[in-house]
């Protein structure tokens, strides 16, 4: 079944370090997002991408970083830099930027900083 | 700038009670695309609705009912006969078009509303 797969579904991080979270996609989609997840926040856009090599900043990229090497895949980096890492994050995708039929969303990653 | 508001933090009910759930939203484009997502436990959010600017009919499907009023920017989902599988976090999210009616893709987001519906 084609979907999109987040990985892992629980992270630890020490203060300090770069931690990155997987998604992966096999939908064959051409746009991939990165979103975080606060409790009473709703969903916030990180970064964005509509295609391979390229990918765009959302509203909260500052400690965050991301790649877009293959189509199926968009890693997010939270850095060191980024303040309050503690989140739910969510990977989704679109056919394209363009196409709106909704997103499909993975399944998240919860990120705790210990 | 677009925004999204959904002023109910949490709703709780009894199973087989009604309830609605608010959405109003904000934008200066006149083409635009609103959907209603359900998150429940496991995380992942599944996709309900999508609805864009010209069509105001309202929807049925099942249990679910979505109103939608440009007049008072507002799209309200409604759960008739409410089950205790319906237990989840609802959002509303809004996202711009261009010109020709096509999206952007990017979604702006609600701050969600937390549905708990006791047996």
């Amino acid at each position: 079944d084609g979907g999109i797969t987040q990985s892992p579904k629980y992270l630890f991080r020490k203060e300090g370090q770069n931690v990155t979270l997987s998604c992966e996609q096999n939908l064959n989609h051409d746009a991939m997002y990165w979103y975080r997840q606060d409790p009473g926040q709703g969903l916030r856009l990180i970064y964005y991408s509509q295609i391979v090599n390229d990918f765009q900043k959302g509203d909260i990229a500052e400690g965050y970083s991301v790649s877009r090497e293959k189509k199926e895949s968009f890693p997010l980096t939270v850095t060191s830099a980024q303040k309050n890492p503690t989140a739910f994050y969510l990977c989704a995708s679109s056919i394209d930027l363009e196409t709106n039929y909704g997103y499909t969303f993975g399944s998240g990653t919860r990120l705790t900083v210990v | 700038a677009q925004k999204v508001t959904q002023a109910q933090t949490e709703i709780s009910v009894v199973e087989k009670e009604d309830v609605t759930l608010d959405c109003v939203y904000e934008t200066r484009d006149t083409t635009y695309y609103l959907f209603w997502y359900k998150q429940p436990p496991s995380g992942e959010l599944v996709f309900l609705i999508r609805r864009n600017s010209f069509d105001e009919q309202n929807e049925i499907s099942g249990r679910y009912s979505w109103n939608f009023q440009k007049s008072t920017s507002s799209f309200n989902f409604t759960i008739t006969a409410s089950q205790v599988v319906d237990s989840a976090v609802y959002f509303c999210a809004l996202s711009d078009a261009n010109a020709g009616g096509t999206s952007y893709g990017k979604l702006t987001f609600g701050q969600g509303t937390i549905l708990t519906v006791h047996p």
